[in-house]
């Protein structure tokens, strides 16, 4: 079975501090994700990398970063988080065009409270 | 633009009860995907199914079943007689050819009631 994890599904942090959030696939993907849900807007796209290194830029990256150094882990980073970045954020890898099952795998997401 | 509407926001029913969850898109690929995914309260999305674009045959499995129609762009999904387990946040969404870029509607939350 395809596992995606989180390092953490519950995160409290200050307005001001660096966040990072790790997500590890044990399959291979060569695809891999950041969302954030919220309420009535369902997912929104915030980066995604289609291979080690490389990195697009999704809907909504404004105050992210992310981190591909090798291709199981995908991290996101939250540079100064601020109150509006408080969501719950899911990671997901999917395999490309090259083989496997065709869809998204879903860490079980990182719900974050920015006070 | 790609863009998925999911228009139900929050649908209640009672046990037994058949729902239909409609799903409608807008995309000018001629060669797309449309999927669902189930988002139980534990948080993790599960994938459900996925349709290409050249395939409009109606899928049955077991008490789920889709109807995709390019005509109105729509990907329906129908839960015969629900469960109090099939409560959950429903999403539908839209890939580009090469599965590098997902569309997600905003999802519809079912509440079926014992």
């Amino acid at each position: 079975d395809v596992k995606v994890t989180q390092s953490s599904r519950y995160l409290v942090k200050r307005t001001g501090e660096k966040v990072f959030l790790e997500c590890v696939q044990d399959m291979d993907h060569e695809n891999m994700f950041w969302y954030r849900q919220d309420p009535g807007l369902g997912l929104r796209l915030i980066y995604f990398s289609y291979d080690v290194k490389m990195k697009e830029k999704g809907d909504i990256p404004e105050g992210y970063s992310v981190s591909r150094e090798k291709k199981e882990r995908f991290s996101l980073i939250l540079e100064s988080a601020s109150t509006n970045q408080t969501s719950m954020y899911l990671c997901a890898s999917s395999p490309g065009t090259s083989g496997g099952r065709k869809t998204q795998y879903f860490g079980p997401g990182t719900r974050l409270l920015v006070l | 633009a790609q863009k998925v509407t999911q228009a139900q926001t929050e649908i209640s029913v009672v046990e037994k009860e058949d729902v239909t969850l409609d799903c409608v898109y807008e995309t000018r690929d001629t060669t797309y995907y449309l999927f669902w995914y189930k988002q139980p309260p534990s948080g993790e999305l599960v994938f459900l199914i996925r349709r290409n674009s050249f395939d409009e045959q109606n899928e049955i499995s077991g008490r789920y079943s889709w109807n995709f129609q390019k005509s109105t762009s729509s990907f329906n999904f129908t839960i015969t007689a629900s469960q109090v387990v099939d409560s959950a946040v429903y999403f539908c969404a839209l890939s580009e050819y090469n599965f590098n870029k997902f569309y997600f509607g905003s999802g519809t939350k079912l509440n079926v009631k014992p």
